[in-house]
């Protein structure tokens, strides 16, 4: 079964606006990874973050990860038509953290 | 770099018949995996490799088959095609760095229509 789910599945705003995206993951992580998928391509890394940190930015993105509640956010600010896309968290597949399994993704509509 | 290449990006075949992904990167990477992605379901895994002659099964292994005989190339087989595995293939590569992330690097994709 997948590890991560992202929430909300589809999610339309205007440029300029601020889009936020949620991952839920199910076991214990030492990192989360967030990738981007534009139309017919394959995905792309954005960002990573440690199990120890609770914020990372880069850029116009900021990645915020709960332990805790085992769940993590994206968002992207000041929105562009170019963000459109679908985007997805990752997990380690296994202990040994040699492949990762994705969630079912987000994918984000910014009309201008 | 080319990075990851897979080749063909497109293919149709009957039920039964039989075929190979291809996926070649250049990159010296380690790790390489395949990936379906299905409308609705985002990406699973089918197999991974850690090195050459060392393969192992993901969440959705059933009628797929692989091997790494070489770092470079990490071909994925359908022995006897079924509709079902109608989708979009991605391999990706990557390498286990010294912090211990696993970033992958994907390739373009094959679409795979089975009538």
């Amino acid at each position: 079964s997948q590890q991560g789910e992202e929430d909300p599945q589809a999610l339309s705003i205007q440029e300029g606006e601020n889009a936020t995206m949620n991952c839920s993951y199910k076991t214990s992580i030492n990192n989360l990874q967030w990738y981007r998928q534009n139309s017919g391509r394959g995905l792309v890394h954005l960002i990573l973050i440690r199990s120890n940190e609770r914020e990372k930015h880069s850029g116009r993105l900021r990645v915020t990860l709960d332990t805790s509640k085992k769940s993590s956010s994206l968002l992207i600010t000041a929105s562009r038509a170019a963000d459109t896309a679908s985007y997805f968290c990752a997990t380690v597949a296994n202990q040994a953290g040699t492949a990762l399994i994705f969630g079912k993704g987000t994918t984000l509509s910014v009309s201008s | 770099n080319a990075g990851v290449t897979q080749t063909p990006k497109f293919q149709v075949l009957k039920t039964g018949q039989s075929m190979t992904l291809q996926c070649a990167q250049d990159m010296n990477h380690e790790y390489m995996s395949w990936y379906r992605q299905d409308p609705g379901m985002g990406l699973r895994l089918i197999h991974y490799s850690v090195g050459a002659g060392i393969t192992d099964q993901g969440e959705v292994p059933n009628g797929y088959n692989v091997s790494r005989s070489t770092t470079e190339d990490f071909p994925l087989r359908l022995l006897s095609a079924a509709p079902s595995q109608t989708s979009v293939y991605f391999c990706a590569s990557s390498y286990l760095r010294s912090s211990g992330a696993n970033v992958l690097t994907f390739g373009a994709g094959s679409r795979l229509t089975v009538l």
